[in-house]
Order: structure tokens, then C-alpha cells, then sequence
């Protein structure tokens, strides 16, 4: 069965430092993994997707994430916050034998000026 | 190619009340799912429709039910509404559905206060 974990509800960092959000996943095939992001009152956007090939995946605004197997994790991160990475980011796991999507419950990424 | 419409975007009923929400899908994606956000509970996952047929279906009660026409364009409706019906809801497009690993389209959502 498929699960995701995001470790943190809330990350606080200050402008211009190196942001962290975790994710560990847990999948019974070849998983995709996805990170989106929601700014407030609107839908969410597809920030990077890892689908089996290089287990650094690059995505938008900076944003990068790494799969790493033996630790069953999906870390994003980007080295340097602007302001307007301030929103809530999604970690999801999707099986490819399987027709379920889990959503991870969500960090909120607060900037600090 | 537009993107995922959802209408309308705000919505303000009262309990006892049923509501109908609308999501087109980009075109030529046949797979269209809803989802409930809320601040205690998260992002939920409702129902997909794929081809006009409910393929999957979450943990919420018969209130909330949907459909999906030929053209894909989906609706979701909640009969008896709640308090606890208060909430974000959004509608994800796919070429092939939810799993299988494909990624997902989301609408901007529509907005839903129940008084």
C-alpha cells in the first residue's frame, strides 16, 4: 500500500537561505513522485515529477528533489528562499500498478524578510 | 491549451441546501478528479471519473456524488449541506487518470461557505 509523510506541517526560513522540505513515501511498485505547490485561494501547480529516470529531478522557480531509494525519501529543496516561495507544498506518490494518488498532508513555507 | 476551468469560484449556501459544481477539463484529458480542502483535514480525495465511469471513489458519505459527460466536463454535487461541507474544492485533469503515474491539472477551485 501505498503512504506519504510529509515531517514537517511548517518550515520557517529567511530570504536568500537554503530551504528543506521533507517527504518520505512508502510503495509496494515503482513509484512517481510529484511535488506541487499551492499558493494561497488557488489550485495547485505541478513543481517536478520523478518517473524513474535521473533520481535528481529539477523543477520550476529552482526547486530540485532527489530520490533516494534505500532511504524511501523525496526531499525538495532549493538553495536560496525568495519571498514568494511562501505557500503550501504537496508531496504525492503515485503507484504505476496502481490507480491511487496519496497526498501528503502538506508543509507550509513561511520566508522570514 | 487552456487550462482546468471550475465554476463557480465562490459559492455561498445554507445548510440543508444542495450545491452542484462544474470542472471542463483540458482538452483531450478524460480523466477528471475532485478533491476537498479543508484547514483541519487537508487535501481529500473525493471521486475520479475516467471515460464517463467512476473509477475511484474516497471515504466520504453518499451526499457527495458526481458525473462526467462525454465531453469529459464533470460535475460534483453535494446534497443536505453541512457546516462541515465548508471548504476548498478542486478538480484535477489527466490524460489517463489519477494513478499510473501521471501527474495531475488542477483548477483554480471553487470556494464553498456553508451558513
Amino acid at each position: 500500500a501505498q503512504s506519504v509523510t510529509q515531517l514537517d506541517s511548517h518550515v520557517s526560513v529567511s530570504e536568500g537561505t537554503p530551504v528543506l522540505l521533507r517527504c518520505n513515501y512508502s510503495s509496494s511498485y515503482s513509484p512517481s513522485l510529484f511535488w506541487y505547490v499551492q499558493h494561497p485561494n488557488k489550485g495547485l501547480q505541478l513543481l517536478l515529477k520523478y518517473t524513474s529516470a535521473a533520481t535528481l529531478v529539477k523543477g520550476i522557480n529552482g526547486f530540485e528533489a532527489e530520490f533516494k531509494k534505500s532511504e524511501t525519501s523525496f526531499h525538495l529543496t532549493k538553495p536560496s528562499a525568495h519571498m514568494s516561495d511562501a505557500a503550501e507544498y504537496f508531496c504525492v506518490v503515485s503507484d504505476r500498478g496502481d490507480d491511487k494518488i496519496i497526498f501528503g498532508k502538506g508543509t507550509r513555507l513561511h520566508i522570514l524578510p | 491549451k487552456a487550462g482546468v476551468t471550475q465554476t463557480p469560484r465562490y459559492l455561498i449556501k445554507t445548510r440543508g441546501q444542495q450545491v452542484t459544481l462544474s470542472c471542463s477539463p483540458i482538452s483531450g484529458h478524460r480523466s477528471v478528479s475532485w478533491y476537498q480542502q479543508t484547514p483541519g483535514q487537508g487535501l481529500q480525495f473525493l471521486f475520479e471519473y475516467f471515460s464517463e465511469t467512476q473509477r475511484n471513489k474516497g471515504n466520504f458519505p453518499g451526499r457527495f456524488s458526481g458525473r462526467q459527460f462525454s465531453n469529459s466536463r464533470s460535475e460534483m454535487n453535494v446534497s443536505t449541506l453541512e457546516l462541515g461541507d465548508s471548504a476548498l474544492y478542486l478538480c484535477a485533469s489527466s490524460p489517463w487518470g489519477s494513478g499510473g503515474g501521471g501527474e495531475q491539472f488542477f483548477g483554480p477551485g471553487t470556494r464553498l461557505t456553508v451558513l
